[in-house]
């Protein structure tokens, strides 16, 4: 079976860009969650979607955002990207609302 | 809010000997508990889970871990290191959140080194 994938692997972008990150879910997962991991850190909850409607946004500014698919595929919007942006960004799906999460190996993003 | 620590950064052991990875919990309600591995360049992977069931849980690789409420600890353990076992170990607490749905909090880390 396959796993939750992620697109792309790394990027490197400059201050100020913007940048999309996407996520799909392992089959039959309806709910995707984003973290970011900055390096040394545990990863922070940024968003999660179930059935295409936000469920729950973390202590991130508004430059974040999110959608989820009619496929339940998922999407991570950064905007006016800042210098500490840079970190490893996961994705994590999960069958339910309330189930155990399965991580993908995550969008490695650099802003220089 | 519901929260973990994780009493040490780092661990270090040799091949062979037992690992002890520590995480006490906080939490208003009773928690639903996880230990999740990472190693380096990858994602992170479920080892272990608690919901509420029995209070020894076994996870994959021979790693269980056991919840004490009245210690409010998870602690990781592995009876005999083998050196695939360094990486970064998380505990983990799940959160409900107002709009129906969960997020996991973590951990700040332990990184386990295994020696020969």
């Amino acid at each position: 079976d396959a796993g939750v994938t992620q697109s792309p692997t790394h990027l490197i972008k400059t201050r100020g860009q913007q940048v999309t990150l996407r996520c799909s879910p392992i089959s039959g997962h309806k709910s995707v969650s984003w973290y970011q991991q900055v390096l040394g850190q545990g990863p922070q909850f940024i968003f999660q979607y179930y059935e295409k409607e936000e469920r729950g946004r973390g202590n991130f500014p508004d430059r974040f955002s999110a959608r989820q698919f009619p496929n339940y595929s998922s999407e991570l919007n950064v905007n006016a990207l800042l210098l500490g942006d840079s970190a490893l960004y996961l994705c994590a799906s999960s069958p339910g609302r309330t189930n155990e999460q399965f991580f993908g190996p995550g969008t490695r993003l650099t802003v220089l | 809010a519901q929260s973990v620590t994780q009493l040490d950064s780092h661990v270090s052991v040799s091949e062979g000997t037992p690992v002890l990875l520590r995480c006490n919990y906080s939490s208003s309600y009773s928690p639903s508990l996880f230990w999740y591995v990472q190693h380096p360049n990858k994602g992170l992977q479920l080892l272990l889970k608690y919901t509420s069931a029995a209070t020894l849980v076994k996870g994959i690789n021979g790693f269980e871990a056991e919840f004490k409420k009245s210690e409010t600890s998870f602690h990781l353990t592995k009876p005999s290191a083998h050196m695939s076992d360094a990486a970064e170990y998380f505990c983990v607490v799940i959160s409900i959140l107002t709009g129906g749905g969960n997020k996991l909090t973590f951990g700040t880390g332990t990184q386990l080194k295994v020696e020969l």
